[in-house]
């Protein structure tokens, strides 16, 4: 079965940092492609930034309303897909889910509140 | 204003059948697979449909996704009233290089 547990969510300060974590189990991590998805209080869902797969292992993408302040990464060894957030800004507030949405079966995690606050 | 249009809202009574559409462009719907997703309320996003028309494992065949062109179209038939949920389509943008959702379709079961 697969399963993407979100970690690292919390409050913090308008121009803070904050990274998120997903540690993925039941399927083959290293040939997957990943996501950030987030969805903000009573609003649809925003793709956040990608980490592409085999062949072009590591190429990254990003939302243009995150580009420059956060970054994604995965540590293959530990199965675990990495979102670093910067300069967080009132409106990157919102649920973050981490997501498998290409290949077999898309799967996503039960998603992490970020509320950016002062 | 979301890249792939959705009707903001659809209902139907139980056992009935509804349809939700939605449009897009040769860029993503025309060019690549559509996925549905089903938001029940304060939780996270499932997915119903993945490559236009595969169910996952666990996903009743009363859901259904089909794909024309530029425009995808999600069927539920046998309506129950715990279907009452958001409904969401996504497709990789080649122009964008990202993922894009439309903007959901609350549906009601009266």
């Amino acid at each position: 079965e697969v399963q993407l547990l979100e970690s690292g969510g919390g409050l913090v300060q308008p121009g803070g940092s904050l990274r998120l974590s997903c540690v993925a189990s039941g399927f083959t991590f290293s040939s997957q492609g990943m996501n950030w998805v987030r969805q903000a209080p009573g609003m649809g869902l925003e793709w956040v930034s990608g980490i592409s797969n085999y062949p072009s292992l590591g190429s990254t993408y990003y939302a243009d309303s995150v580009k420059g302040r956060f970054t994604i990464s995965r540590d293959i060894s530990k199965a675990t897909l990495y979102l670093q957030m910067n300069s967080l800004r009132a409106d990157d507030t919102a649920v973050y889910y981490c997501a498998k949405m290409s290949g077999d079966a898309p799967a996503w995690g039960q998603g992490i509140l970020v509320t950016v606050s002062s | 204003q979301s890249v792939l249009t959705q009707p903001p809202s659809a209902s139907g009574t139980p056992g009935q059948r509804v349809t939700i559409s939605c449009s897009g462009s040769s860029s993503n719907i025309g060019s690549d697979y559509v996925s549905w997703y089903q938001q029940l309320s304060g939780t996270a996003p499932k997915a119903l449909i993945y490559r236009n028309n595969q169910r996952p494992s666990g996903v009743p065949d009363r859901f259904s996704g089909s794909k024309s062109g530029t425009s995808a179209s999600l069927a539920i038939s046998g309506l129950r009233s715990e279907d009452e949920a958001d409904y969401y389509c996504a497709v990789w943008d080649a122009s964008l290089s990202g993922w894009v959702f439309g903007g959901g379709t609350k549906l009601s079961v009266l």
